[in-house]
C-alpha cells in the first residue's frame, strides 16, 4: 500500500542535541513538505521539496535543515539554533493539483519533546 | 491577505445542530480543494475532496465558489464526534510543473451534549 511514513512517533531530545526526523513516501510524489504545529494552533510551513535534489524555506525555516537526494525522502533535522522545538512535526506529500484525490498525504507525525 | 483564510472558531453547538465552516482563498491558480479533520494531537486525515459542482457524503456536503474564492463544509445532524478541528487545504499551479499545498490554520468544532 501506498503511503507517507514518519518516524520515529515520539522523540526526545537534550538542549544543544541536533535531532533527525525521517519522513518517506512511496507514492511516486514529486512535493514534500514538512509542518510545525504547536498546541492548539495550525500548521506552519518548514520547509518544502518540490522536486530532488530541491527545497525551499517555509514560514518558520529558521533553526531546521532539509535535504532531498531521493525522491521518497525528505529527512529534517532539528538543529540546537532552534530555540523551541518541542512541537509535533508533520510531514506531507500531496499529489499534483488533477483533482480529487483518496488518500490523505499526511505521515502521522513525530512529536518531539526537549527533555 | 493571507492566501487561506478559516473562522478558527471555536464554534460550540449542542448535537444535531447544522454548522457552516468557511475557507477562503486567494490564489487564483487554485486547481484542488479538500477539508481535513484534525483531532487532538493526530495528523491530519482527509474528511473530502470539494469539486466545483458540489459533494456530499452523509451528513457532510462541500461546495466550491470558483467566482468568489471560497470553499465551505455543511455538517448536518451534528454528533459528539464531530468535535474536531477541520482544515482547509488548497493546491495551486505554481508554474513550472509545480504545485503549492497551503493549509488555513483550521477551525475548532464543540459539539455539546
Amino acid at each position: 500500500d501506498g503511503g507517507i511514513t514518519q518516524s520515529p512517533k515520539y522523540l526526545f531530545r537534550k538542549e544543544g542535541q541536533n535531532v533527525t526526523l525521517s519522513c518517506e513516501q512511496n507514492l511516486n510524489h514529486d512535493a514534500m513538505y514538512w509542518y510545525r504545529q504547536d498546541p492548539g494552533q495550525g500548521l506552519r510551513l518548514i520547509y518544502y521539496s518540490q522536486i530532488v535534489n530541491d527545497f525551499q524555506k517555509g514560514d518558520i525555516a529558521e533553526g531546521y535543515s532539509v535535504s532531498r537526494e531521493k525522491k521518497e525522502s525528505f529527512p529534517l533535522t532539528v538543529t540546537s539554533a532552534q530555540k523551541n522545538p518541542t512541537a509535533f512535526y508533520l510531514c506531507a506529500s500531496p499529489p499534483p493539483g488533477w483533482g480529487g484525490v483518496t488518500e490523505a498525504f499526511f505521515g502521522q507525525g513525530t512529536r518531539l519533546t526537549v527533555v | 491577505r493571507k492566501e487561506v483564510e478559516q473562522d478558527p472558531g471555536p464554534f460550540n453547538v449542542p448535537e444535531g445542530a447544522t454548522v457552516a465552516f468557511n475557507c477562503t482563498y486567494s490564489n487564483s491558480a487554485s486547481q484542488s480543494f479538500f477539508w481535513y479533520r484534525q483531532d487532538c494531537r493526530k495528523e491530519p486525515k482527509l474528511l473530502m475532496s470539494v469539486y466545483s459542482s458540489g459533494n456530499e457524503d452523509g451528513r457532510f456536503t462541500a461546495q466550491l465558489n470558483r467566482a468568489s474564492q471560497y470553499i465551505s463544509l455543511l455538517i448536518r445532524d451534528s454528533k459528539l464526534s464531530d468535535s474536531a478541528t477541520y482544515l482547509c487545504v488548497v493546491i495551486a499551479y505554481s508554474g513550472a510543473g509545480s504545485y503549492q499545498l497551503t493549509f488555513g490554520k483550521g477551525t475548532k468544532l464543540s459539539v455539546i451534549p
